[in-house]
């Protein structure tokens, strides 16, 4: 089985706190990505990779970066976290038509 | 760029009856591929069917299966005998193509309640 685990469930952090999200897949996907979930919005992409070092950015990307060192890491680093960036974050990794996700990190910035 | 539509927030079902989610979508490629994910209260998102553009015949698993109209561009799916395991939010999805830059756009998504 195909597993993305996320470093956290749950994260409370301050206003103007760095947060770092850290997603691993174990299956050598080349894709990965990072969503967003927000009631009523659906999901919207944050950023994606589609090899090591290499990102682009999705349809939000504004208040994030990302890095992808190794194949199966992707992070989500939020530089200074803001109550607006309150929201479920989704990883994701692909292999062709084939995505599998996260459990998801519910983050709570105060 | 493309757009996936789910107009409908919330619907509720009884126990062991059939339930129609609807989904259209705005696109003007050919080849492309629609999904639909199902998440779960507090669990992983995991996708329930998939449906490739080229092919006529309509998508089955098991319980689940879509009604595909390539040129209504619509993209609904039907669970049969619902189950109280199926309360869930149905997510539908487009990607187009799979190179290394596709990515999913999803829909807002559906709140499914199925009541005993």
């Amino acid at each position: 089985d195909v597993k993305v685990t996320q470093s956290s469930r749950y994260l409370v952090k301050r206003t103007g706190e760095k947060v770092f999200l850290e997603c691993v897949q174990d299956m050598d996907h080349e894709n990965m990505f990072w969503y967003r979930q927000d009631p009523g919005l659906g999901l919207r992409l944050i950023y994606f990779s589609y090899d090591v070092k290499m990102k682009e950015k999705g349809d939000i990307p504004e208040g994030y970066s990302v890095s992808r060192e190794k194949k199966e890491r992707f992070s989500l680093i939020l530089e200074s976290a803001s109550t607006n960036q309150t929201s479920m974050y989704l990883c994701a990794s692909r292999r062709w038509y084939e995505q599998y996700f996260g459990p998801g990190t519910r983050l709570t910035v105060t | 760029a493309q757009t996936v539509t789910q107009s409908q927030p919330e619907m509720s079902v009884q126990e062991a009856e059939t339930v129609t989610l609807s989904c259209t979508y705005d696109t003007s490629e050919n080849n492309y591929y629609l999904f639909w994910y199902k998440q779960p209260p507090s669990r992983q998102m995991i996708l329930v069917i998939r449906q490739e553009a080229y092919k006529q015949q309509n998508a089955t698993e098991n319980r689940f299966s879509v009604n595909f109209q390539k040129a209504a561009k619509s993209f609904s799916l039907k669970i049969s005998d619902s189950q109280l395991g199926d309360t869930a939010m149905y997510f539908c999805a487009f990607m187009k193509g799979t190179g290394a830059n596709s990515k999913l756009t999803f829909g807002k998504g559906i709140t499914l309640s199925v009541r005993p």
